[in-house]
């Protein structure tokens, strides 16, 4: 079945290490995101993606890394950078521009645990 | 900037009441309006959407959503909630390709 995957589902790390977060898609998606998702914050926009070796800041991209090497994979590095980075982090993706209406379809998101 | 307000935090209703979940929206031209619901621990799902046309949008689960363009709203209905729809909802709006989130309502049902 097509769909969006992340992993790892739950992840604790020690303050100061980096972590990598992956999330592969085979919906042939050509735009990927990455949100945070807090307590009574609802999600905010870390960055994104909208062709393979491009990509934007979002709202809170500070801390944070990414690459688009290949169509179906977005990973996410939070990095030691990142003062708060305990959070419930979401990778979503979007069809070709042409039939992109901003509809977006999520996987079911990585919780990280930094100790 | 675009915003979208989600007045209510947490609401508490009856199973086999009526459910109203409030959105507006602050956008120019006509969005592109989105409702998510999002289960504990899990990913956001699509209930509906609504682009151009008819204002009264139909979706999954029973759900439906009418947009007004006078009050700035979108506001999500379903006329008998089940046990199994208490889940935190989300409104969106489309920015130029991506979804800016409301704040979310989460959904209790007492049975």
């Amino acid at each position: 079945d097509g769909g969006i995957t992340q992993s790892p589902k739950y992840l604790f790390r020690k303050e100061g290490q980096n972590v990598t977060l992956s999330c592969e898609q085979n919906l042939n998606h050509d735009a990927m995101y990455w949100y945070r998702q807090d307590p009574g914050q609802g999600l905010r926009l870390i960055y994104y993606s909208q062709i393979v070796n491009d990509f934007q800041k979002g709202d809170i991209a500070e801390g944070y890394s990414v690459s688009r090497e290949k169509k179906e994979s977005f990973p996410l590095t939070v990095t030691s950078a990142q003062k708060n980075p305990t959070a419930f982090y979401l990778c979503a993706s979007s069809p070709p521009f042409y039939a992109n209406t901003g509809e977006l379809f999520f996987g079911e998101g990585s919780r990280l645990t930094v100790l | 900037a675009q915003s979208v307000t989600q007045p209510d935090i947490h609401i508490t209703v009856s199973e086999g009441a009526s459910l109203e979940l409030r959105c507006n929206y602050s956008y120019g031209a006509t969005p592109y309006l989105f409702w998510y619901v999002q289960s504990p621990g899990q990913g956001l799902q699509l209930l509906l959407k609504y682009f151009s046309g008819d204002t009264l949008v139909q979706g999954i689960k029973g759900f439906e959503a009418e947009f007004k363009r006078s009050q700035s709203s979108f506001n999500l209905r379903k006329p008998s909630v089940h046990w199994s729809d208490a889940a935190e909802y989300f409104c969106a709006v489309n920015q130029g390709g991506k979804l800016i989130f409301g704040q979310g309502t989460e959904l209790s049902v007492k049975p």
